[in-house]
Parts: structure tokens; sequence; C-alpha cells
């Protein structure tokens, strides 16, 4: 059972759409973060959410963590073909946890010129 | 000036064999981990350090071995290679604590043939 559901797993759009990705728990995490990830490179911090309703805006990136601290989503408005890559959600748990990372199975987008 | 560097970038070896993989963070970060990611994206965790101290131990099969000489170097020594040890595996460090965010090195790749 996957500590973290990411949804959906796959997301094909065009050029100017908007989407949203979706991380679900059933756990509280004490922070969120999202990872954009290209092939051949490892993940790139997007942002870390740590406050329940928090809501961070990078360029046309909308992050939001949920009320509760078990949920977590982005939004792209017009999205661009540079936008494509692997989008990972992650929490953390907190306590002794020494910052150990729970990751989501992740969203492959693509977005077609 | 890389700031999470690992090497090799790929590794192709037989199965029996034993191999190493080096990471070196120039971040100052006191923790650094070691993740698996298999052919589904999925990234999970297998060790963490905290200041050269063993702090996570997932249930990863004996023959791995990690071992962080300073806290500004993780490396990962594999016994015995097996054909299911193939995936990409990344090396991360960050400050200690649940809200920061990982920095991840780019990933070897590695090929048990």
């Amino acid at each position: 059972t996957q500590l973290l559901e990411q949804s959906p797993q796959f997301l094909s759009i065009q050029e100017g759409e908007n989407l949203t990705v979706y991380c679900n728990s059933s756990s509280v995490f004490s922070s969120l973060q999202w990872y954009r990830q290209e092939p051949g490179e490892g993940p790139v911090l997007l942002v870390t959410v740590v406050t329940g309703g928090e809501v961070k805006k990078l360029k046309r990136l909308t992050f939001q963590f949920g009320d509760a601290r078990k949920d977590s989503s982005l939004h792209i408005t017009a999205a661009q073909p540079g936008d494509t890559g692997l989008y990972l959600c992650a929490g953390a748990l907190g306590g002794t946890s020494y910052g150990k990372l729970t990751f989501g199975q992740g969203t492959i987008l693509t977005v077609h010129p | 000036d890389t700031a999470v560097s690992q090497t090799p970038k790929y590794l192709v070896t037989q199965m029996g064999n034993d191999k190493s993989i080096k990471c070196e963070q120039n971040l100052g970060h006191d923790t650094m981990y070691w993740y698996k990611q298999d052919s589904k994206k999925f990234l999970k965790i297998m060790f963490s350090y905290n200041n050269k101290e063993l702090i996570i131990n997932e249930t990863v099969p004996n023959r791995f071995s990690p071992k962080s000489p300073d806290k500004a170097h993780l490396n990962l020594h594999i016994n015995s290679l097996e054909l299911g040890d193939s995936a990409v595996y990344f090396c991360a460090s960050s400050q200690t604590g649940t809200a920061y965010g990982y920095t991840f090195g780019s990933g070897t790749r590695l090929t048990v043939v």
C-alpha cells in the first residue's frame, strides 16, 4: 500500500492548457515537497510546504497543502513544452525521521507544442 | 562546483560481482541519503546518515553496505550483485529536519547482466 497516492500517473496535454496533479495520503505530514525530474537527472526541488492550508506560487505553478496536512496539489497554468517531466510529491512524517521522505509514484507530464 | 556528485554515472557489471558507488556533497549538509529508483520511477529510501552516523536502514539486503567517512561523503558498496539490483541509485543530501528539501545527485544507472 502506497503511503502517498499521486494522480494521475500520466498526463498528456497541449501547450496552453491547465493541469492539476494530486497527492493524497491518510497520514499527516510535517512537510510536503514537490520535485521535478528530467531524464538522466536527479529530482530537483520545486517547493516545500509546511503549514496546513498553505499556498505557494512559483511563476505558473501553484502548490497547495491541505488543511489537515494529508494532501497536496500542484496546478500548472498555461503549460509549456518545457514543463514536460516527471513530477514527484514527497512527504516527511516528522518526529525523529531525520528528514526521511516518502515519495509518491510520480506523474509523467508531456506537453505537446 | 556540482552540489552533489555521484560516480560513476553508468555501471554495467555481471551477476556476482562487487561494485561501489561514490557520493560527495559540498553544500555543508549534515544528512545524506541513498535512494533507489525502479523501472517505474518509484523512489524508495535505502539509507540515511547524519553526521557520519547511520540513522535509517530500510529493509535492504545486507549485500548493500553504506559507508560515510565524513559528513560530506557517503559511499555505497554492493556485494554479489543480482539481476534485481538493476536500477538507478540516487545520492541526496539535506540539512537535518523535515522542512528541508533534498539536493539530489544525477544518479548512477546500474545494470546487472
